[in-house]
């Protein structure tokens, strides 16, 4: 099991520079989340999706974030246009009807 | 809705000492899950152990082991016999039972001196 696997594992970019992050769930899990990871906010959930459909982006700051998973098997989280307060490492998890998720190795973005 | 407390930012013992991180949760639902989550440096988030709250007795992983206490609405984790290798970030986190969300703490940054 190769686990969660997210990609890049770094990005720097700059401001107003779309950014996209990706995500691969573990085979057959499906349920499918995205954190950002601050120092002031700690760990804020973004979106998740069930069955590769979202049901809550009630934590996606602003229409500049989107998420999509057109399949069971990849998620990406994109930025557009990207602003330095946008910095900070994103995590990707994944699980199947048990609590508790398994995370990835998480994205550490930064908007200059 | 549902919030997490850690109230130590920092904690630094000795290896081999015995260390217990708190956890406090506010929440109305009477069926729900518990967990620790350790973060090292890596940045990794690794499950360090589950509680469900229908269950009275304490869970353990080898070393790690709760004391939940659910009418004090309280979660620590003792960690005993610490290793270099215990140094990281511990967040407690909360699940209610028909929500898929978890709520995190704010983290507690523990670290084992030699």
């Amino acid at each position: 099991d190769a686990g969660v696997i997210q990609s890049p594992r770094h990005e720097v970019t700059e401001m107003g520079q779309e950014v996209t992050l990706r995500c691969k769930p573990i085979s057959g899990h499906n349920s499918l989340f995205w954190y950002r990871q601050t120092m002031m906010r700690g760990l804020e959930l973004l979106i998740y999706f069930n069955n590769n459909v979202p049901i809550d982006d009630s934590g996606m700051p602003e229409d500049r974030f989107s998420a999509k998973m057109p399949n069971a098997s990849f998620s990406t989280l994109k930025i557009q246009p990207s602003e330095p307060r946008d910095s900070a490492v994103y995590f990707c998890a994944s699980s199947f009807w048990v609590p508790g998720y398994t995370f990835g190795s998480g994205t550490r973005l930064t908007v200059v | 809705a549902q919030t997490v407390t850690q109230s130590q930012p920092e904690m630094s013992v000795q290896e081999a000492e015995t260390v217990t991180l708190s956890c406090t949760y506010d929440t109305s639902e009477s069926n729900y899950y518990l967990f620790w989550y350790k973060q090292p440096p890596s940045r990794q988030m690794i499950l360090v152990i589950r509680q469900e709250a229908y269950k009275q007795q304490n869970a353990t992983e080898n070393r790690f082991s709760v004391n939940f206490q659910k009418a004090a609405k309280s979660f620590s984790l003792k960690i005993s016999d610490s290793q270099l290798g215990d140094t990281a970030m511990y967040f407690c986190a909360f699940k209610g039972q028909g929500a898929q969300k978890l709520v995190f703490g704010q983290g507690t940054r523990l670290t084992i001196n030699p």
